[in-house]
């Protein structure tokens, strides 16, 4: 496809079980974020990625989340033990060239979580 | 640190007025301003951006924004409103921490009503 895909698009878990979240970002895409969209909120950012190297992943809220993009292409996020708290939307973009200062991110359509 | 403010959680227009969403940001530097769109079940779309030079941008969708350093802001604005332009909007700042990470506002809800 043309855009950037996300998978699953809806997953409900209960709480302390663990999640993984997939995003496939356009081809030839260099830059990869992970974002958490919480109800009525703008999205907040968590990781970056640059080819294979997380470069930024100072918005990850604690160390049950962990993102990888072992071949700079696709990218997992995965949460361990989830809680209420996790329920979100969770966004996917990839920006062509590296950095995301003065290149466009195209946004993937998210990946609706919920904990219960 | 950055931030960025929308004041209006939601607006209403009617079809064929003009709009106007406000932003504001706290920023250190030169920042880096955007302006997205999201339609419900659909990502956000980038509408326009502003880097530097002149202070108004166009953008798609007949938008346009204005960067006012002496007011901290980048008010997005289109002169009439088609229903289709009822969405939700976000402006964002690039952050200069030296990292890489987007800093959006809460958005506005655009309602049109006909």
């Amino acid at each position: 496809g043309a855009g950037v895909s996300q998978s699953p698009r809806y997953k409900v878990a209960k709480r302390g079980q663990d999640v993984a979240l997939r995003c496939d970002p356009i081809s030839g895409h260099v830059s990869l974020f992970w974002y958490q969209q919480a109800l009525g909120q703008g999205p907040e950012f968590l990781t970056y990625f640059q080819n294979e190297a997380q470069l930024d992943k100072s918005g990850l809220p604690s160390d049950r989340f962990f993102a990888e993009r072992p071949e700079g292409s696709v990218s997992t996020l995965k949460i361990q033990r989830t809680q209420q708290e996790d329920s979100a939307v969770y966004l996917c973009a990839s920006s062509l060239q590296g950095g995301g200062l003065y290149n466009e991110q195209f946004f993937g359509p998210g990946t609706r979580l919920t904990v219960l | 640190a950055q931030s960025v403010t929308q004041p209006d959680i939601h607006i209403t227009v009617s079809e064929g007025a003009s709009l106007e969403l406000r932003c504001n940001y706290s920023y250190g530097a030169t920042p880096y301003l955007f302006w997205y769109v999201q339609s419900p079940g659909q990502g956000l779309q980038l509408l326009l951006k502003y880097f530097s030079g002149d202070t108004l941008v166009q953008g798609i969708k007949g938008f346009e924004a204005e960067f006012k350093r002496s007011q901290s802001s980048f008010n997005l604005r289109k002169p009439s409103v088609h229903w289709s332009d009822a969405a939700e909007y976000f402006c964002a700042v690039v952050s200069n921490t030296g990292g890489f990470k987007t800093i959006f506002g809460a958005g506005t809800r655009l309602f049109v009503k006909a």
